[in-house]
């Protein structure tokens, strides 16, 4: 089952933060997070793993609430090189390390505006 | 630089053809994934396979198959193309965690 993304979209000014969050019905043993512009491939940004571990972008921050099976995306001071739509992933099979590939959200469109 | 490659940017075919999608990756990674992606349904997981000459169904494999023969290559196959999976494939290959994408093949079915 996919997670499930909030907001669909955003818009903000240069220099506005933004949160998106991504939930799941399942528990969680980590939340992937990926960035992809328009025209693109989907870039790696971070992972949050259970035990508070978390690996990836050093100027995005996020949270990851195991019990409430729930991730947040913070960006903060937005550029416009933030634009681009954001999916959280999980994984299908938390034994398979990655291998077994993830369950994406429908994914936020997020707009910078200058 | 790793890199993904896809054998084709945009393909049109019609419905009831054979279709091949080939990936190649040289970062020798084990992993590899097929993915399409639908506006408003984001990216759906076909098939993968973590090993040579093995393959495992992902969320939406019905119409699919795949082929891998050789560690860095991973062929999608349609085996009759149907209007429906008219969408844009992504090819992606890892290590462990992080996944790489390819550009993307934006099929039309016909």
């Amino acid at each position: 089952q996919q997670p499930v993304q909030s907001p669909q979209a955003v818009i903000l000014r240069e220099g506005e933060d933004a949160v998106i969050n991504c939930s799941s019905s399942k528990a969680l043993y980590s939340v992937h997070w990926y960035r992809q512009k328009h025209g693109e491939a989907p870039v790696f940004l971070m992972i949050l793993l259970k035990g508070g571990e978390q690996k990836g972008h050093d100027k995005i921050s996020a949270s990851f609430n195991e019990k409430k099976q729930q991730s947040s995306l913070y960006l903060t001071a937005s550029q416009l090189s933030y634009s681009g739509t954001y999916f959280c992933g999980t994984e299908r099979d938390p034994s398979g390390g990655g291998a077994d590939g993830l369950t994406f959200g429908k994914g936020t469109h997020l707009i910078i505006q200058p | 630089d790793v890199k993904v490659t896809q054998s084709s940017r945009y393909l049109v075919k019609r419905t009831g053809e054979k279709v091949f999608l080939e990936c190649v990756q040289d970062m020798d990674h084990e992993n590899m994934f097929w993915y399409r992606q639908d506006p408003g349904l984001g990216l759906r997981l076909i098939y993968f396979s973590y090993d040579v000459k093995m393959k495992e169904k992902g969320d939406i494999p019905e119409g699919y198959s795949v082929s891998r023969e050789k560690k860095e290559r991973f062929s999608l196959i349609l085996e009759s193309a149907s209007t429906n999976q008219t969408s844009m494939y992504l090819c992606a290959s890892s290590r462990s965690y992080e996944q790489y994408f390819g550009p993307g093949t934006r099929l039309t079915v016909t």
